[in-house]
């Protein structure tokens, strides 16, 4: 089965903090993305990445920087960590072949900015 | 923009009970796929279905493409079954997902 792994499962960071959170997929997956999710607001797409080196922008992408140095390993990282960034992450990778372009999701990151 | 449009948004029923629910989508998909997130927050994807009918056990997932619609069966609920379900569409061969608002199931003992 295809593994997606969160480096944390909670987080505590303070205002103006950088953050970074990790994610590491292990079936040679091309696709990876990044997500927050809300009560209210659902699934929103911050950032996506369909190869190493490249990166594109999602719905919500400001505040938020993506790097991908090597296939398996997709990192979001906060600039500048503020109150409303609080929030659910979640990470997904892909293949990028048919047949099937199923989803793997992590287990989450729950991150409270204070 | 592109909308997915789920219903219900809450559904409760008993143990036995079985269940429908239905995912409405703005535009041509070709690829959609199911989500069951369980209380914890762990997203499983249940189905990729672009179009046609596939089974796996008691759950089941009709999409029909023209139409622009999809539906999740359930049979024979059970209480593990309980959390959210989300169907997600990917449009103009993009791979990336736009999310429905999600279906909160409760089943009951």
């Amino acid at each position: 089965d295809v593994k997606v792994t969160q480096s944390s499962r909670y987080l505590v960071k303070r205002t103006g903090e950088k953050v970074f959170l990790e994610c590491v997929q292990d079936m040679d997956h091309e696709n990876m993305f990044w997500y927050r999710q809300d009560p209210g607001l659902g699934l929103r797409l911050i950032y996506f990445s369909y190869d190493v080196k490249m990166k594109e922008k999602g719905d919500i992408p400001e505040g938020y920087s993506v790097s991908r140095e090597k296939k398996e390993r997709f990192s979001l990282i906060l600039e500048s960590a503020s109150t409303n960034q609080t929030s659910m992450y979640l990470c997904a990778s892909s293949p990028r072949a048919l047949p099937n372009y199923g989803y793997t999701f992590g287990s989450g990151t729950r991150l409270t900015v204070v | 923009g592109i909308q997915v449009e789920q219903s219900p948004p809450d559904l409760i029923l008993q143990e036995g009970a079985n269940s429908t629910l239905r995912c409405n989508f703005s535009d041509s998909v070709n690829n959609l796929q199911w989500f069951h997130q369980n209380p914890w927050g762990q997203l499983i994807n249940l189905f990729y279905i672009p179009s046609g009918t596939k089974q796996n056990g008691r759950l089941s997932a009709t999409t029909v493409a023209t139409e622009r619609y999809s539906l999740l069966y359930i049979s024979s609920s059970q209480t593990t079954d309980s959390g959210v379900y989300f169907c997600a569409g990917g449009f103009q061969g993009a791979q990336k997902l736009v999310f429905g608002q999600g279906t909160r199931l409760t089943i009951n003992p």
